[in-house]
């Protein structure tokens, strides 16, 4: 079965740190990945997708980028954190050309910048 | 293009209570319609998903869902209510066949659940 592993739960930066959020899944070749941002109050907002390794696309320009080394790891960064950067951070799978699947998602990681 | 309307921000039941979510979309193709669960720091969990086969779709933890395109509506309902259905749930929509996947999310419904 497939599964998705998304690490640190919980991590609390100082404004102007690097971040570095991970996100791997297993049992599934190829799949369509993704990086989520919650802030509190709001709705789900998509930042990054990947359809395969090295192919990365933005949905909203700003402070962070994504990566994908490999085909099953997906990588959330920032060079400099701000204020605004705080949130709930979701990563998702789903398989390759179809959405009829729906997203899996992993447990998510709290971020505050502080 | 999609979007995806839910008409209440929070609902409020009593256990035991029917639970009614509502949820309009708009689509230029065929919509995939879903709806997620998240509790409380947790990630999103899927409820069910209506694809194109049976418009009444069953779920987990007995929500179900009824698919009316006549209505563009996608409404979710529990017949009782149990005090762990207390969450955020998420109406989704995109576009069938859609291999980039790219989901349009509700703004979600706050569900709480009194004794």
């Amino acid at each position: 079965s497939q599964t998705i592993h998304q690490w640190p739960a919980t991590l609390v930066q100082p404004v102007g740190s690097p971040l570095s959020l991970e996100c791997t899944v297993e049992g599934t070749s190829n799949p369509n990945l993704y990086w989520y941002r919650q802030a509190a109050g709001r709705g789900l907002q998509l930042l990054f997708y990947s359809v395969g390794i090295g192919q990365i696309s933005s949905e909203v320009p700003q402070n962070l980028s994504a990566s994908r080394p490999q085909d099953r790891q997906f990588i959330l960064s920032s060079k400099k954190l701000l204020l605004s950067d705080s949130g709930f951070y979701l990563c998702a799978w789903a398989p390759t050309g179809t959405a009829n699947y729906g997203y899996t998602f992993g447990s998510g990681t709290r971020l505050t910048v502080v | 293009a999609q979007s995806v309307t839910q008409l209440d921000s929070h609902v409020s039941v009593s256990e035991g209570t029917p639970v009614l979510l509502r949820c309009n979309y708009s689509s230029s193709y065929s919509p995939s319609l879903f709806w997620y669960v998240q509790h409380p720091n947790k990630g999103l969990q899927l409820l069910l998903k209506y694809t194109s086969a049976a418009t009444l779709v069953k779920g987990i933890n007995g929500f179900e869902a009824e698919f009316k395109k006549s209505e563009t509506s996608f409404h979710l309902t529990k017949p009782s209510a149990h005090m762990s259905d207390a969450a955020e749930y998420f109406c989704v929509v995109t576009t069938r066949g859609d291999s980039w996947g790219k989901f349009q999310f509700g703004a979600g419904t706050q569900v709480v659940v009194t004794p």
